[in-house]
């Protein structure tokens, strides 16, 4: 199965941008598809996008749309995800999943990655 | 984006009894849902795929069931370690969307 490694904490002042990794490992990353998803405290899980390893294609949800751009480094096999304009409301730990690229559910996760902002 | 109403939010329950979550899609997604368990301070874990399939190494008191586009997931005789939060995920469409999730609770 496939293993998800994501980067340290975050903390971040209001405005700024923040970029967190996802390093996988036994992955084929020409079926593969990274997603990132968000939970704030004591909240529902929240997608945000979706990147195909394999051409690149990106989706992102709307509400992230003009904030977050998702990319992939086949030479390192890692994903990340930045976003920019940061405000208190942002204040979640960030997951990546991977799955079949295409239209197929989250079978693995990283561990989190904490982001708070604050002034 | 596609809506899933997930049901109840919250459920007290005892170790040996069956439990069902509802998820309620506000259109039409075959049967592209998940079903995740999360433990606090963990990542999710996927239980069910394709509405119905159980994830390899999950044991078979649980099961996902579909009509329509209502989704069930049945804890069959609840165990200590299944005291957790659980969501559904649609894949149909993008953007891809959770349930609210179920807090399961011992009684």
């Amino acid at each position: 199965q496939v293993q998800l490694v994501q980067s340290g904490a975050e903390v971040k002042k209001p405005g700024a941008s923040v970029k967190v990794s996802c390093k996988a490992s036994a992955f084929s990353f020409n079926v593969y598809a990274i997603h990132w998803v968000r939970q704030a405290h004591g909240q529902s899980l929240e997608w945000m996008g979706w990147i195909n390893a394999g051409n690149d294609d990106t989706r992102y949800s709307q509400k992230f749309q003009d904030r977050v751009t998702i990319n992939w480094d086949p030479s390192a096999n890692t994903a990340s995800m930045e976003l920019t304009g940061l405000i208190s409301e942002d204040t979640a730990m960030y997951y990546c999943g991977c799955g079949f690229a295409g239209i197929a559910s989250i079978e693995s996760w990283g561990q989190g990655t904490p982001v708070t902002v604050s002034s | 984006d596609i809506q899933m109403t997930q049901s109840p939010s919250s459920l007290s329950a005892s170790v040996g009894d069956r439990v069902t979550i509802t998820c309620r899609a506000s259109q039409g997604i075959r049967s592209d849902l998940a079903w995740y368990q999360q433990r606090p301070g963990k990542a999710p874990n996927r239980l069910i795929y394709a509405a119905s399939t159980l994830e390899s190494g999950v044991p078979s008191r649980f099961s996902g069931s579909a009509s329509g586009t209502e989704f069930s997931l049945t804890i069959s005789s609840l165990q200590p370690e299944d005291f957790a939060t659980y969501y559904c995920l649609q894949h149909s469409n993008f953007p891809f969307t959770f349930g609210q999730g179920t807090k399961l609770e011992i009684k």
